[in-house]
Order: C-alpha cells, then structure tokens, then sequence
C-alpha cells in the first residue's frame, strides 16, 4: 500500500512562479525523500529530510516536515520550464533498509 | 560510472512467454530494489535485496513473479507465465550505505 499521498495531482504554473507540492505519510519515519521523474526516465533524488529535522533548502527547492502532522511540502522557487516532471514523496520507516514507500506523485507543468 | 542498467529498455512479449528483465547496478552499492510503476497503482516495491540476499519480497504480486541476484553486479526479475495485467515499466534501483536510491531507466513491458 502507498505510504504516501501527494496533492495536488497535477499542477500548471507560469515559468517564474513558485510551486508548491505536499505530501502527507501515515506511520511515523525515519526520514522523508523527494524524487523527480521527468516522462520516460527513471527517478532521480532531490533531497532528504530526516525525522528531527523541520527544515530544509537546497538551491531552488524547500522542503518542510511537521511529524506531528505527518506530512511535508516541496516548494519549488522561481520555476523553469525544465521543472516540468512529476515528484513523489518517499517515507522510510526503519533506519538502515533502505526500503522506501512512494506516494502517487504530484505532476507539474511549468509554461514558459 | 555509467549509473545503473537495465535492458531491455522496451520488451513486447504475448501472453504467457517468460520474460526476463536484467539490471546492473552501481558497482560499491549494497542493496538493489525492484519497483513496477503503472498509472493504475502509482510505484510499487516489488523485492529488494541486501548484499545479495532478498530481505523482503512481500511486495511480489504471485508466485509467477522471481527475482534473483547470483552477485553484486547483477540481478534479475523473471515472469512466467507473463500476463497482460504484467504491463507496466519496471525499474531497478540501487542504493549505498546512504539513504538515497539511483534508478536505472526502467524497463517498458508490454504483454500483448
């Protein structure tokens, strides 16, 4: 079964706006992933947040977690056309597997 | 590093042929994931291995589903008899002793 659940399912933004994806998750974690997939290819990984942190930036993407809500938000700021791909949120339950649970992923379309 | 592999990259096969799926992973990465991805049921772990051995297969759908990995550099996922329900992409993906997973580009199947 699916860990976690994204909303929106589909997002269109103008290039230049930001984008807001969330994600919310039902067990507790050890750590929260965000991937991307542009159509045709494989997952690639954006960034980890683990379980003691709120917070966290890396260049153009903030990612937020709130366990106590069990759920967690990608914002992607100032977006381009290349940002266009779907992203899912991954929870990993237990520390050292690995094993991570996907949710069903937002797809966002950037206009240029 | 040339990331990790998988071939076929498209497979058209009708029902009830065997099918194998290959995937090579990052050479040091210590654990390998099988995931099915279909618009249906979003990604799906199938089997994942650890240093070679399988630590959990609960996601296998039946037993016309096997997995193997005889060594570090390879694995494979075999269906017999193949089903048109089958059809999905399928990725391979392998992880360090970190928590971030490197997927290859998938495998597309089609039962016909």
């Amino acid at each position: 079964s699916q860990q976690g659940e994204e909303d929106p399912q589909a997002l269109s933004i103008q290039e230049g706006e930001n984008a807001t994806m969330n994600c919310s998750y039902k067990t507790s974690i050890n750590n929260l992933q965000w991937y991307r997939q542009n159509s045709g290819r494989g997952l690639v990984h954006l960034i980890l947040i683990r379980s003691n942190e709120r917070e966290k930036h890396s260049g153009r993407l903030r990612v937020t977690l709130d366990t106590s809500k069990k759920s967690s938000s990608l914002l992607i700021t100032a977006s381009r056309a290349a940002d266009t791909a779907s992203y899912f949120c991954a929870t990993e339950r237990s520390s050292n597997t690995g094993k991570l649970i996907f949710g069903q992923g937002t797809t966002l379309q950037v206009k240029p | 590093d040339a990331g990790v592999i998988q071939s076929p990259r498209h497979e058209v096969t009708e029902m009830g042929q065997e099918v194998t799926l290959r995937c090579k992973p990052i050479s040091g990465h210590n654990s390998l994931f099988w995931y099915r991805q279909t618009m249906m049921r979003g990604l799906e772990l199938l089997i994942y291995f650890n240093n070679n051995v399988p630590i959990d297969d609960s996601g296998m759908p039946e037993d016309r589903f096997s997995a193997k990995m005889p060594n570090a550099s390879f694995s494979t996922l075999k269906i017999q008899p193949s089903e048109p329900r089958d059809s999905a992409v399928y990725f391979c993906a392998s992880l360090p002793s970190v928590h971030e997973q490197f997927f290859g580009p998938g495998t597309r199947l089609t039962v016909l």
